[in-house]
């Protein structure tokens, strides 16, 4: 079955640190793949996505994201972290032509001053 | 500027009744979706619709029912058979070709009191 998984439930890093969330997704062919972000009782906002072409995505708030097929991943990185980056980080997969997205469960950030 | 509106921000419900979140998208997209976010279960898919008047169920259907009468509107009503409502509901809606990302609401908290 196609599934999502973000390792991280949970990751505190200190401001101006960097970041890499991971995610990791189980589908045989290449997906369309996104990051979103999630603030406390708020919806989700698009970070990022990847289609096809540049494996290297680059996305709001200085956000960017890497596709590597061989370990079927797509990580979200940042170089510096900031106090307002601290929410809950989602990535999603869209397998083929199914709308639908498969969601992983989500990675906490906090950011320590 | 468009968009999605979730109404009521907050929403609470006796034991017994019915309650409907109101979902409205100006984007004229074509598919609609519901999810509900429970703490640490990532987001569940409750219903979908592709085109006005279908709709599909998701994973956790039970206990809520929808109607897309209008390409803007997808309401969900959540009855009296849904034994655990207490939850952050959200709304999100994506167009049928190009762009694949979804664009979200800001939710709908449920309590039952």
């Amino acid at each position: 079955a196609q599934s999502v998984t973000q390792p991280d439930i949970h990751i505190t890093v200190s401001e101006g640190a960097s970041l890499e969330l991971r995610c990791n997704y189980s589908y045989g062919a290449t997906p369309y793949l996104f990051w979103y972000v999630q603030s406390p009782g708020q919806g989700l906002q698009l970070l990022l996505k990847y289609f096809s072409g540049d494996t290297l995505v680059q996305g709001i708030k200085g956000f960017e994201a890497e596709f590597k097929r061989s370990q079927s991943s797509f990580n979200l990185r940042k170089p510096s972290v900031h106090w307002s980056d601290a929410a809950e980080y989602f990535c999603a997969v869209r397998p083929g032509n199914n709308r639908k997205l498969i969601w992983g469960l989500g990675t906490s950030l906090a950011v320590n001053p | 500027d468009g968009g999605i509106t979730q109404s009521p921000k907050y929403l609470f419900r006796k034991e017994g009744q019915n309650v409907t979140l109101s979902c409205e998208q100006n984007l004229n997209h074509d598919a609609m979706y519901w999810y509900r976010q429970d703490p640490g279960q990532g987001l569940r898919l409750i219903y979908y619709s592709q085109i006005v008047n279908d709709f599909q169920k998701g994973d956790i259907a039970e206990g809520y029912s929808v109607s897309r009468e209008k390409k803007e509107s997808f309401p969900l009503t959540v009855t009296s058979a849904q034994k655990n409502p207490t939850a952050f509901y959200l709304c999100a809606s994506n167009r049928d070709r190009g762009d694949y990302g979804y664009t979200f609401g800001s939710g709908t908290r449920l309590t039952v009191v």
